[in-house]
């Protein structure tokens, strides 16, 4: 199975601030990996898929980079609605894999 | 306006079974391979299963495999998930998700399974 790591777990960072995510592979996934927002109590949101395209209606704050082992979640300038939960998920084989998750918090 | 709305959840004991149901509007449910996300609570997303449009293709977490069933009613528009053998550590909100090529666009709001006795 390949494994997902996400880093950092916890990210506290202030209104405006750029923020990024990071998310490796245990192996090479080439393009295959989405990231999600998710929210309190809520389900998850679909933010990029295959690495870097933005899905209809995400702002364009969000955006998203990388390939094979290493990939990258960027806020551009934090807003109040960003404060989430990000996870990545790999869709390269079965099982399809989430990272553990990286709070972003009010600093 | 695309709908996925999961019905089933409840309180149920070590050994027992539940099914899910996700009922789904507003495209066209045959066109589209289908997943099961689970999340326990306090922790993160885990991945259950996916199935495509026929149902000749399905695929299962290790943890679930033997126990899970996914199937479809592409006529009632309906994506279900049998589960059997249930165990506390299966204890979590299940959500319903539509596929796109490999990532879950669309998400229902999810349905709370309580595993204990």
């Amino acid at each position: 199975d390949i494994q997902m790591t996400q880093s950092p777990s916890t990210l506290s960072a202030s209104l405006g601030d750029r923020v990024t995510i990071t998310c490796r592979a245990s192996q090479s996934i080439n393009t295959a990996l989405a990231w999600y927002q998710q929210k309190p109590g809520k389900a998850p949101k679909l933010l990029i898929y295959t690495a870097s395209n933005l899905e209809a209606g995400v702002p364009s704050r969000f955006s998203g980079s990388g390939s094979g082992t290493e990939f990258t979640l960027t806020i551009s300038s934090l807003q109040p609605d960003d404060f989430a939960t990000y996870y990545c998920q790999h869709h390269r084989s079965y099982p399809r894999t989430f990272g553990q998750g990286t709070k972003v918090e009010i600093k | 306006e695309v709908q996925l709305v999961e019905s089933g959840g409840g309180l149920v004991q070590p050994g027992g079974s539940l099914r899910l149901s996700c009922v789904v509007s507003g495209f066209t449910f045959s066109n589209y391979w289908m997943s099961w996300v689970r999340q326990a609570p306090g922790k993160g997303l885990e991945w259950v299963a996916n199935m495509n449009q026929d149902g000749s293709e399905k695929y299962y977490v290790d943890s679930v495999k033997g126990r899970f069933t996914i199937s479809r009613d592409n006529a009632k528009n309906s994506l279900y998930l049998q589960m059997n053998s249930l165990r506390v550590e299966d204890t979590a909100v299940y959500y319903c998700a539509r596929d796109a090529s490999g990532w879950s666009s669309k998400w229902g709001q999810g349905t709370l399974v309580t595993v204990s006795s």
